[in-house]
């Protein structure tokens, strides 16, 4: 699988939109970005996923850039409950074979108020 | 959307003792479930990867006899840890992967916390 680099952490003033980079400079034309999040003491959230285009949905949008080999979460009006640790991982398709999710590291995004 | 219940949240017990975690997808059918470790500050360990109605899959370093899973239904995996220590006390979480062909994420039970005295 291919590796994702991102800061170790990072601060959002509440409200203003949170932009959390992720490098996968190796990534495979058949990889997917994957986005999760977890917040203390709980299981990972599922944020959001994408392979070349942008994405958003209600909690996210993902921006892939054009060579694929970084993307962007951006939560648009960050709140105090969006404090988190955020994986940016990439994985082939799922479906069909077996998967599963390596996680670094990830970014500690703290919001303050 | 998906979910994962996973039950208990957290137990307390004697060292020597076996405990058993359950996973359950409530409103799809899981073929595949991942059982994942944490410990403090750290990132969530892969354990194992299980197919429903076959042996499970363990990741290097991981004692098979001493982590049994089962995953006897297409909404049920179970985990047992048997004869506990300290050293095995962490933050155990399952995970559910849907049966349904292309790309779908992977959804995350709640944890149990696992406390051997």
């Amino acid at each position: 699988d291919a590796k994702t680099t991102q800061p170790t952490s990072m601060d959002c003033a509440e409200g203003r939109a949170a932009n959390l980079p992720c490098n996968h400079s190796t990534i495979s034309g058949n990889e997917y970005v994957y986005w999760y999040r977890q917040i203390h003491s709980q299981g990972p959230q599922y944020i959001i996923h994408g392979l070349k285009n942008n994405e958003t949905n209600e909690m996210a949008s993902l921006i892939i850039t054009e060579d694929r080999k970084s993307s962007t979460l951006i939560l648009p009006h960050a709140t105090l409950r969006d404090t988190a640790v955020y994986y940016c991982i990439v994985r082939v398709e799922f479906g069909g074979s077996q998967g599963n999710l390596i996680f670094g590291k990830g970014t500690k995004l703290s919001v303050k108020p | 959307g998906a979910v994962v219940s996973q039950h208990p949240s957290w137990v307390i017990c004697k060292s020597g003792t076996s405990v058993k975690i359950e996973c359950r997808s409530l409103d799809f059918q899981a073929t595949t479930m991942f059982w994942y470790r944490q410990f403090p500050k750290q990132s969530l360990m892969l354990m194992a990867t299980s197919n429903e109605g076959s042996k499970a899959t363990y990741e290097q370093g991981v004692e098979k006899d001493k982590f049994l899973i089962n995953h006897a239904s297409l909404t049920l995996s179970t985990l047992t840890v048997t004869s506990a220590h300290p050293e095995d006390s962490s933050f155990y979480i399952c995970s559910a992967r849907g049966n349904r062909v292309g790309n779908q994420p992977q959804h995350f039970g709640d944890g149990t916390r696992l406390s051997i005295l």
